[in-house]
């Protein structure tokens, strides 16, 4: 059975500071990693997915992910952060069976 | 390009009633999938359509149904409504028939149960 780890609950960071959000998945074959963020009482929205080819793939809003494999990681990268950036981030894995298994999400706070 | 068109976005029901939401996904798009968001159990697959035919569905109890229409409409059913079943449900549609298309969310339907 596959599965999705944020280790983080929640994340602190200062407006103009790098931010990093752990993803650790556990699927027996080849994963489709997805990014996702959630603003309060909205839907989802894809940051960025990694299908398959370049392990460092970008996204909108200026975000990037790095897939290692040996370390079974998607972990998801912004060098700069804004006060609009403050959401939930969730880490997805899409299988074989046509679903998306969600990680628990991390809620990032960005404080001025 | 319009997106993903969940009705109603909020809805109060009371224990014991039923309930239907309709998600309209991205036109073109073939696959309808639907997700249950709680605080307590985070996103949640409930099942998956793709032209009319459910290829999964997730571990819920039969109280949960959906069925998916011709012009790719979906349709979740939930009935003898519990306390527990308060909660965002959203729907996703994606153009393909595997990973390789991205899904596109709705922006829910905020079920409360009373």
């Amino acid at each position: 059975a596959q599965s999705v780890t944020q280790p983080d609950i929640h994340i602190t960071v200062s407006e103009g500071a790098s931010l990093e959000l752990r993803c650790n998945y556990s699927y027996g074959a080849t994963p489709y990693l997805f990014w996702y963020v959630q603003s309060p009482g909205q839907g989802l929205q894809l940051l960025l997915k990694y299908f398959s080819g370049d392990t460092l793939v970008q996204g909108i809003k200026g975000f990037e992910a790095e897939f290692k494999r040996s370390q079974s990681s998607f972990n998801l990268r912004k060098p700069s952060v804004h006060w609009s950036d403050a959401a939930e981030y969730f880490c997805a894995l899409g299988s074989n069976d046509y679903k998306l298994s969600f990680g628990a999400g991390t809620t990032v706070t960005v404080r001025a | 390009k319009a997106g993903v068109t969940q009705t109603p976005r909020y809805l109060i029901k009371t224990r014991g009633q039923q309930v239907t939401l309709s998600c309209s996904p991205i036109s073109g798009h073939r696959s309808v999938s639907w997700y249950q968001q709680t605080p307590g159990q985070g996103l949640q697959f409930l099942f998956e359509y793709f032209s009319e035919t459910q290829r999964n569905k997730g571990n819920f109890p039969g109280r949960f149904s959906g069925r998916q229409f011709s012009n790719s409409r979906s349709e979740m059913n939930v009935s003898t409504l519990e306390l527990g079943d308060s909660a965002l449900y959203l729907c996703a549609s994606s153009g393909g028939d595997s990973w390789n298309t991205e899904a596109f969310f709705g922006q829910g339907t905020r079920l409360t149960v009373v």
